[in-house]
C-alpha cells in the first residue's frame, strides 16, 4: 500500500513563528502536492511539485513556500504563520494512473 | 477556468436505500472524473475514477456515470449503510500544463440514518 505520512496530526504555533509541515511517500511518485481544507471552501491547492527541485504555484501560494531536496519528501513551509493560516493542510502524492494518494493531515492552529 | 460543482452540501438518507449524489463541470470535458471518500479529520482515499469513453462504472455497492451531455457525473451508493457516511468528494483533472493538478468539489456531506 501507499504510504503517505505527515509529520504531525495536530500543531499550534504563534503568529509570526515559522512553521515547517513534512511529508514523505513511499512509492517513488514523482508527483507531490499540498492542499489546505477550510469548511465552506473545499481543497485547495498550495503547491505541487512535478519532480525533484521542481516546484510549481498552485491556487493560493501566498504566504507559502515549499521544498523538496528527495524525491520521497515535499514540505510546505509558512514564512510567517498568519491566524488566518489556520486550517487543515493535506499533502497527496499522484500515482501513474492519475488518482492522488493523501496523507492524514495537519489541523494547524495559530494563535 | 475548469470549475467543478456539487450542488448538495448535505444529503441525508435511509439506511438500505441507494444514495445519488451528482458532480457538475463547466467547460470542455475532462479525460476522466475522480471520486473519493473523505472520513472527519482525515485525508481523502481514492474510490472510483471514470474516463470520458466510460458511460459507467461498479466497484461492489458502488457505481459511478459520466454523462458527456449533461456534462455530469452521477455517484451512487446502493444498499447503504451507517457505515457510509462520510463526506463524498468528486475531482476533475486542470488542462494543458496543469494536467496533473485535480480541482476538487466541495463535497457532499452523506449522512445514512439507521
Amino acid at each position: 500500500d501507499v504510504k503517505v505520512t505527515q509529520s504531525s496530526r495536530y500543531l499550534v504555533k504563534r503568529t509570526g513563528e515559522k512553521v515547517f509541515l513534512e511529508c514523505v511517500q513511499d512509492m517513488d511518485h514523482e508527483n507531490m502536492f499540498w492542499y489546505r481544507q477550510d469548511p465552506g471552501l473545499g481543497l485547495r491547492l498550495i503547491y505541487f511539485s512535478y519532480d525533484v527541485k521542481m516546484k510549481e504555484k498552485g491556487d493560493i501560494p501566498e504566504g507559502y513556500s515549499v521544498s523538496r531536496e528527495k524525491k520521497e519528501r515535499f514540505s510546505l513551509i509558512l514564512e510567517s504563520a498568519s491566524t488566518n493560516q489556520t486550517s487543515m493542510y493535506l499533502c497527496a502524492s499522484r500515482t501513474d494512473t492519475d488518482t492522488q494518494y493523501f496523507g492524514p493531515g495537519t489541523r494547524l492552529t495559530v494563535l | 477556468s475548469q470549475k467543478i460543482e456539487q450542488n448538495s452540501e448535505a444529503l441525508n438518507i435511509q439506511e438500505g436505500k441507494t444514495a445519488t449524489l451528482t458532480c457538475n463541470y463547466t467547460n470542455y470535458s475532462p479525460a476522466y472524473l475522480q471520486w473519493y471518500r473523505q472520513d472527519p479529520g482525515r485525508g481523502p482515499v481514492f474510490l472510483l475514477l471514470i474516463r470520458e469513453n466510460e458511460k459507467e462504472k461498479r466497484k461492489e455497492r458502488l457505481k459511478v456515470t459520466f454523462d458527456t451531455t449533461l456534462k455530469q457525473s452521477l455517484f451512487h451508493i446502493t444498499a447503504s449503510q451507517p457505515a457510509d457516511s462520510a463526506t463524498y468528494l468528486c475531482a476533475r483533472p486542470g488542462s494543458g500544463a496543469g494536467s496533473y493538478q485535480l480541482t476538487f468539489g466541495k463535497g457532499t456531506k452523506l449522512s445514512v440514518i439507521p
